[in-house]
């Protein structure tokens, strides 16, 4: 059975931290996994990685994909409480010739300031 | 402005009174899904449908319908509605392959 795990569940950190986000897989046919970040409303797509080992970067954050352990990690530097949201990992397999994703329960991280 | 629009935003309602949540998307994207989203359980998928009359069940089927006459619209239809069924709900859309999916802002769902 496919299994997308993020880790923690729950995070709450001061501004001006820096934070890991975790993600692990065990699917078949792996394609890609990408993250989202979740505020009050709908998800919205921050990365998607690909290839083993190649740092996506966008402004304070970044992610890089492990496929030979399975993982990927969210790193936000220099939190801020914009930050805080829900971070969503999912994975795209191919299934019976269609592509799906495949969703983890989210890190819910909250920025004091 | 390119978006995934979804109606209505907040419902309550009462056991086995049929309802229909509307998804409408304005980029002619192929590729439409339903996805609800439950406390400790993340976003599970419903249905999708990968373009015109074309649909398929996702991971939790059970109690939901969908159709899609049309590229742009794709509505979720719960015939007889149990309180099981209450949850956030998400309409997405991309141009072909789920992957870099555009959401809507989300369904409220109550089901007394």
């Amino acid at each position: 059975e496919d299994k997308v795990v993020q880790s923690p569940l729950s995070l709450v950190v001061h501004e001006g931290d820096t934070v890991t986000l975790n993600c692990s897989y065990e699917v078949t046919n792996f394609r890609s996994l990408l993250w989202y970040k979740q505020e009050k409303k709908a998800p919205t797509f921050l990365f998607m990685l690909t290839s083993s080992g190649i740092e996506k970067k966008s402004g304070r954050l970044s992610s890089i994909l492990d496929k030979k352990e399975l993982f990927s990690i969210l790193n936000i530097t220099a939190t801020q409480t914009g930050d805080s949201a829900i971070y969503l990992c999912a994975v795209l397999r191919l299934i019976q010739g269609a592509q799906k994703l495949v969703f983890g329960q989210g890190t819910r991280l909250t920025i004091n300031p | 402005e390119a978006q995934v629009t979804q109606n209505p935003r907040y419902l309550i309602t009462v056991t086995g009174k049929k309802l229909t949540v509307t998804c409408s998307q304005n980029m002619n994207h192929e590729y439409m899904s339903w996805y609800r989203q439950d406390p400790g359980l993340g976003l599970r998928q419903i249905y999708y449908s990968m373009n015109v009359e074309v649909t398929d069940k996702g991971d939790v089927p059970e109690g939901y319908k969908v159709s899609r006459k049309e590229k742009r619209n794709f509505p979720l239809i719960l015939e007889s509605p149990s309180p099981n069924q209450t949850s956030l709900y998400f309409c997405a859309s991309s141009l072909r392959n789920p992957h870099v999916l555009t959401f809507g802002a989300g369904s409220r769902l109550t089901v007394l």
